[in-house]
């Protein structure tokens, strides 16, 4: 079946940029929506956004302005980048398949385990 | 402040019924399909209802999920200690063009 791991860096200098990448096997990426959603410590869950393997994406409007999704299909990746980081930005980052039309009907299904990153001097 | 409200916690013995509710408006749960998530402490979250009452293969007939109007309801039946976990429901909302979960409740089999 699908499995999702994340990577990257557990620990960013605050004004620096996040960046994590999801690694898809045991099916391609070529297919659904592909999603990053984050869980500060102790909090609840925040999508962050969605990219759609040929590229569409569609972001969070409260990250908006700081949020890129990207996808290499020959890899069967797919990658997040947060610019600007701050403390807030301190979360658990989940990696998850999209399934749905990107809208009105849409599921999580299945998730990474989630990495942790710290923004912190 | 989440844009889904649900309870912060419920309790129930083991054997009994609980439901966790999930309430939104027009703009999300009123117009479209609900999900709703486990997660149990220090792991990911888990598809256990999707478009609103639909079960993933997997997910015993213990956990169902309806909605009406602009709620949602996730019940547990037949409470198992293995159950005790933080459930989330999620749902697309159209004024915000974005995903939108509830707050979170964690459950308790006392």
């Amino acid at each position: 079946q699908v499995q999702l791991q994340e990577s990257g860096p557990g620990l960013v200098k605050p004004s620096e940029t996040l960046s994590l990448t999801c690694s898809v096997s045991g099916g391609s990426i070529s297919t659904y929506y592909w999603s990053w959603i984050r869980q500060p410590p102790g909090k609840g869950l925040e999508w962050i956004g969605y990219i759609y393997h040929i590229g569409n994406t569609n972001y969070n409007p409260s990250l908006k302005s700081r949020v890129t999704i990207s996808v290499d299909t020959s890899k069967n990746q797919f990658s997040l980048k947060l610019t600007s980081v701050t403390a807030a930005d301190t979360a658990v980052y989940y990696c998850a398949r999209e399934i749905g039309d990107g809208s009105n009907t849409n599921w999580f299904e299945p998730w990474g385990q989630g990495t942790l990153v710290t923004v912190s001097s | 402040q989440s844009v889904l409200t649900q309870p912060p916690s419920v309790s129930a013995a083991p054997g009994q019924k609980v439901t966790i509710s999930c309430s939104g408006s027009s703009s999300n749960i009123g117009n479209n399909y609900v999900s709703w998530y486990q997660q149990v402490p220090g792991t990911a979250p888990k598809l256990l209802i999707y478009e609103n009452n639909k079960r993933p293969s997997g997910i015993p007939d213990r956990f169902s999920g309806s909605k009406s109007g602009t709620s949602a309801t996730l019940g547990i039946t037949g409470l198992q200690t293995g159950d005790e976990a933080d459930y989330y429901c999620g749902t697309w909302d159209n004024s915000l063009s974005a995903v939108v979960f509830g707050g979170g409740t964690k459950l308790t089999v006392l």
